[in-house]
Parts: structure tokens; C-alpha cells; sequence
């Protein structure tokens, strides 16, 4: 689980808020991926980044910004965000985009209010 | 199309008791499956994983899962349960027909160990 680690664990922000979940892979790993984990759903992938290019947006709104400057590190950065949003954000990385094992960091409990 | 059904959302047992937890698949291809468990408060964990080697994997902590195409299953068993094995288990399928990286989940099931 160290092998990706995200920051904050936990954020509580108001609707005109606007932060930035961090992630950082150890891993040597040139994918990585946004996902959102809410309560009695499937894990939605949000976002998908192979080589620090985005290779996937899974229709997510522009409240949400993904930003991928290195191979290493992922930011989701928020703004105006809605209740429905709450959730959790995970992210993952692997090898390279395809077949490949993902590995998840912890996780980031976000509460919109 | 991808996807995948675990079979009970809630599955309670009793220390040292089997364990048993139930995924089917659907796929285009020859999928490439994992199971994955989810901790309170912590990111998902691989447990195992299928790519077409044996179709009997073994995994981390006395965890194994039998691949059966016939059936469309990737079942995960444990012939003892302890309660550090209360969790929320993932099945999840990787089509190998994508490129995307697009991995398929299960809704979950959420496994109870009684003292």
C-alpha cells in the first residue's frame, strides 16, 4: 500500500471551495488513474493517464480538473463541487495502460458541504 | 461487453469456518481477473489474480480462486476464515481485447467474521 500514497486522507470543503487531492505512485509505474468510490456503487473510473498524457476521461464533470506533470505524481484539483460528490477518490497506477496489475493508494474521504 | 455480477453483497461466517464468495463474468475476450479487499478506511488490496496460467490461483493470506470458463466464474474460498478477513471484497475483470487500461468491478461483498 505505500507504493501509492495520497494526500489529504480526508477534506471537507464547501461548494465554492476549491482544493487539490494529491497522489504519488513509488512504484516506477507510467499509468495512472482517478477513480471515485461511492457508497452502494460500482468504483467509477474517472481518469486515465498513460506517459503523463490523458488517455481517458470517463465523462466526468469540469468541476473536476486532473493534472498529471510527471509520471509519478496526480493531482485532481476541485471546484464548485455539489453533495453528490462526496465520496472516495482513490488513485492507482500500474506498469503501463492495458493488462496490468493496478495498484490503490488509501484514499482520499472527501464531504462536500 | 465487460462485465461483472458478485452474487451476494453480504456474506457472514464464523472464525475458522470456510469462506466463500461468489463472482461471475461476462467478457468479450479471454479476461484477465483479479479479486481485490478493501480494509476499513484503506485502498484496495490484490489479493490474486487470473491471466491464463493455472486456472486454480493462489493469493496473499490463505486466499484462492478458481477460474472455470465453462461456468463464467472466478470464485474466491478460503478453507479457514480469521477475523482479520472482514473486509469488502472486489472482483474485477480486465478485458484483454482493451488497451485502456479499463478495469470492470464488482458492486462488492462485504464479508463479516463472527468470533
Amino acid at each position: 500500500e505505500t507504493g501509492v500514497t495520497q494526500t489529504p486522507r480526508h477534506l471537507v470543503m464547501g461548494m465554492t471551495n476549491k482544493k487539490s487531492l494529491k497522489c504519488e505512485q513509488h512504484l516506477g509505474h507510467n499509468a495512472m488513474y482517478w477513480y471515485k468510490q461511492s457508497a452502494k456503487k460500482p468504483l467509477e473510473l474517472m481518469f486515465v493517464y498513460n506517459f503523463k498524457e490523458q488517455t481517458e476521461n470517463n465523462s466526468v464533470p469540469s468541476r473536476f480538473s486532473p493534472e498529471c506533470p510527471n509520471s509519478s505524481h496526480l493531482f485532481l484539483h476541485l471546484h464548485t463541487l455539489q453533495p453528490e460528490d462526496s465520496a472516495l477518490y482513490l488513485c492507482a497506477s500500474s506498469q503501463v495502460v492495458g493488462q496490468e496489475t493496478q495498484y490503490f493508494g488509501p484514499g482520499t474521504r472527501l464531504l462536500v458541504l | 461487453a465487460q462485465s461483472v455480477t458478485q452474487l451476494d453483497s453480504h456474506v457472514s461466517v464464523s472464525e475458522g469456518t470456510p469462506v466463500l464468495l461468489r463472482c461471475n463474468y461476462s467478457s468479450s475476450y479471454s479476461p484477465s481477473l483479479f479479486w481485490y479487499v478493501q480494509h476499513p478506511n484503506k485502498g484496495l488490496q490484490l489479493l490474486l489474480k487470473y491471466t491464463s496460467a493455472a486456472t486454480l490461483v493462489k493469493g496473499i493470506n490463505g486466499f484462492e480462486a478458481e477460474f472455470k470458463k465453462s461456468e463464467t466464474s472466478f470464485h474466491l474460498t478460503k478453507p479457514s476464515a480469521h477475523m482479520s478477513d472482514a473486509a469488502e471484497y472486489f472482483c474485477v475483470v480486465n478485458d484483454r481485447g482493451s488497451t485502456l487500461g479499463r478495469l470492470y468491478f464488482g458492486r462488492g461483498t462485504q464479508l463479516t467474521v463472527w468470533p
